[in-house]
């Protein structure tokens, strides 16, 4: 019963690098989310959607794209990887009001 | 623009009280408001719904309440415990489910 499975946990990248943060889930959600942390901070949307094909934009999509294929993936790209990005990302799902969160990945932008 | 507002600086309490915390929201009417847990170095984990036709819920020793009026929540945890020490973070909802959390209320129950 593995729920949100984020990988990779952990990353560190040069500046102007890019990357893909994967997340899958099992639970058949069609809800999916990509937060990130800032230490000390809240959690901040950047993008979620509402099933597959559909992506909206949350409150700090700058810096980030995602893509919807299929129910069970939502991974986030990251272009041009910049400091300002230094943070933990977690990647949550929801069918209908409780949501599911990863373990979160901790990226670094060097 | 949606505002969410918990009180940011820690709140410490003793062993066996009450501990309450706030949610304040602004410039939107949720139809349910969610509350989480949240352990360093984690994700999340969720604990409580109300709904906007609900006044309180209960769980445990958890409660919370919703005033939809106030644009408030309050989310109780009574006889604390050193383990209910964490960031709660609360979650009002609207029908879009673009699910936007509060920056969170660090607890620290002392023994």
């Amino acid at each position: 019963n593995a729920g949100v499975t984020q990988t990779p946990k952990f990353r560190i990248l040069k500046i102007g690098q890019s990357m893909t943060l994967q997340c899958t889930q099992d639970m058949n959600h069609n809800y999916m989310y990509w937060y990130r942390q800032d230490p000390g901070m809240g959690l901040k949307l950047i993008y979620y959607s509402v099933g597959a094909g559909i992506t909206d934009k949350g409150e700090v999509p700058n810096g980030y794209n995602v893509s919807r294929s299929t129910t069970e993936d939502f991974p986030l790209r990251l272009e041009l990887a910049a400091p300002s990005q230094t943070s933990v990302y977690f990647c949550a799902s929801t069918a209908l009001a409780e949501a599911f969160f990863g373990q979160g990945t901790r990226l670094t932008v060097v | 623009s949606q505002k969410i507002e918990q009180n940011s600086e820690a709140l410490n309490i003793q062993e066996g009280k009450t501990a309450t915390l706030t949610c304040n929201y602004t410039n939107y009417s949720p139809a349910y408001l969610q509350w989480y847990r949240q352990d360093p170095g984690r994700g999340p984990v969720f604990l409580l719904l109300i709904r906007e036709n609900e006044k309180e819920k209960r769980k445990e020793r958890l409660k919370v309440t919703f005033d939809t009026t106030l644009k408030q929540s309050l989310f109780h945890i009574t006889a604390s415990q050193p383990a209910d020490s964490a960031t709660y973070l609360c979650a009002p909802t609207s029908g879009t489910y673009k699910y936007i959390f509060g920056t969170g209320t660090r607890l620290k129950v002392l023994a």
